[in-house]
């Protein structure tokens, strides 16, 4: 089965770019989905189709993949970003949908 | 406004039976597929199934988790998703959230339900 490997733990100071990391077996050839969710709430869609925003997302959030690394990038991190976040594919091969473990970001 | 409200989560014993529902409101349920996902307390994200529409002869699929034990369906008269779950084990207590798909992703997710599978 397709296995997406995300780092347990990011930290970042407040103004400064985060960058998560998802890793997966030539994921450059899916389409890979990010999430945000904070503690006691469900997920939220914050990048879409490798690079796209949802309706509302600032832009501060972008996404980039290729090879066998996709990329979620925070730009001008804040306090209120601080969050879990999980990426996630569809493996057209097995029909299966996969996410990642899920990477802390943390803001010192 | 897009809604999903899940329900039916609740305390049961190992090898018992839950039936969960999700109700949809504020878009097209019938069109869409719609999928579960669980996640365990203090753990990630896992995917437990998709029900597709009727278009796609409401094909289903399952994580392997689950597979054998688990049955999605779907009642578009009622804009509601279920997610019927037997012979549970202790490994499946977390919460359950309904999602709808939107492309190969999830664009709107429900509040989730909890399910606690012990003696």
């Amino acid at each position: 089965s397709y296995v997406l490997t995300q780092p347990p733990s990011v930290s970042v100071a407040p103004g400064q770019t985060a960058r998560i990391t998802c890793g997966g077996n030539n994921i450059g050839s899916k389409s890979v989905h990010w999430y945000q969710q904070k503690p006691g709430q469900a997920p939220v869609l914050v990048v879409y189709d490798d690079s796209d925003r949802p309706s509302g997302i600032p832009e501060r959030f972008s996404g980039s993949n290729s090879g066998n690394t996709a990329t979620l990038t925070i730009s001008r991190v804040e306090a209120g970003d601080e969050a879990d976040y999980y990426c996630q594919v569809w493996d057209s091969s097995s029909d299966l949908w996969v996410f990642g473990g899920g990477t802390k970001l943390t803001v010192l | 406004e897009v809604q999903l409200v899940e329900s039916g989560g609740g305390l049961v014993q190992p090898g018992g039976s839950l039936k969960l529902s999700c109700a949809a409101s504020g878009f097209t349920f019938s069109g869409s597929a719609m999928h579960w996902v669980r996640q365990a307390s203090g753990k990630g994200l896992e995917w437990v199934g998709r029900i597709r529409s009727k278009a796609n002869s409401y094909a289903t699929a399952y994580a392997a988790s689950v597979k054998g034990r688990f049955t999605i369906s779907r009642d578009d008269s009622k804009n509601t998703a279920y997610l019927q779950m037997n012979s549970l084990k202790t490994e499946d207590t977390a919460v359950y959230y309904c999602t709808r798909q939107s492309g190969d992703g999830f664009d709107y997710w429900g509040q989730g339900t909890l399910v606690t599978v012990s003696s």
